[in-house]
């Protein structure tokens, strides 16, 4: 069965701080990897996928498949990455997603 | 803009009773699918639809049904609705084929509440 994994409800940090947020997950097949995030009063939205290979805001996430994890980084939080954000997993050909259980970022100045 | 819309946003309502939301869709897509997020457990999908004609339980589709009257409508209902069932329920949508690459687009929320 697919399974998503966020160990952290929370993670706080200062402003200009590393972040990662961890994310494992279990599935036997090829996934397909996501980060979604909410902002304070917006609609959960995608922050990048995996195949894209992409840095969007400053973050990356590398999938490793030996670790089976694909956790999120960024070398200098700012104070507007505040937000609750998922790892979410997709059986390829983006079928449903599965999504962990979130991990509440909080950046303080 | 084309957006995902969820009526009603807010709802508070007593136990038995039943209970629908709507989602309606402007970007053309034809995957739809309703998720529930409760604190500490994130999104869990309940149905999903890949169009009209197709419907999916997902993993915790217990206590809820679904319509899907048009490829831009998908509606969740609770029959008998129980406190258990209070929660934040999202509607999303996303496109198959070779434009898909799997990114869902979120509408703003449902709050129920069932007292």
């Amino acid at each position: 069965a697919q399974r998503v994994t966020q160990p952290e409800k929370l993670l706080s940090v200062f402003k200009g701080a590393p972040v990662e947020l961890k994310c494992n997950y279990s599935y036997s097949g090829s996934p397909e990897l996501f980060w979604y995030v909410q902002y304070s009063r917006q609609r959960l939205q995608l922050l990048l996928r995996h195949i894209s290979r992409e840095s969007i805001k400053g973050f990356t996430a590398d999938l490793n498949k030996g670790e089976t994890s694909f956790h999120l980084k960024k070398p200098f939080a700012q104070e507007e990455d505040s937000a609750m954000y998922y790892c979410a997993l997709a059986r390829g050909g983006f079928q449903k997603l599965v999504f962990g259980t979130g991990t509440r970022l909080l950046v303080s100045p | 803009d084309a957006d995902v819309t969820q009526t009603p946003r807010n709802r508070i309502t007593k136990t038995g009773k039943r209970i629908m939301l709507e989602c309606s869709q402007t970007k053309g897509h034809d995957r739809m699918y309703w998720y529930r997020q409760d604190p500490g457990l994130g999104l869990r999908l309940i149905y999903y639809s890949f169009d009209v004609k197709d419907i999916n339980k997902g993993e915790i589709s217990d206590g809820y049904s679904v319509s899907r009257q048009a490829q831009a409508k998908f509606s969740l209902s609770l029959e008998s609705a129980i406190p258990n069932q209070t929660a934040l329920y999202f509607c999303a949508t996303s496109v198959t084929g070779q434009g898909g690459s799997g990114e869902l687009f979120f509408g703003e929320g449902s709050r129920l509440t069932v007292l």
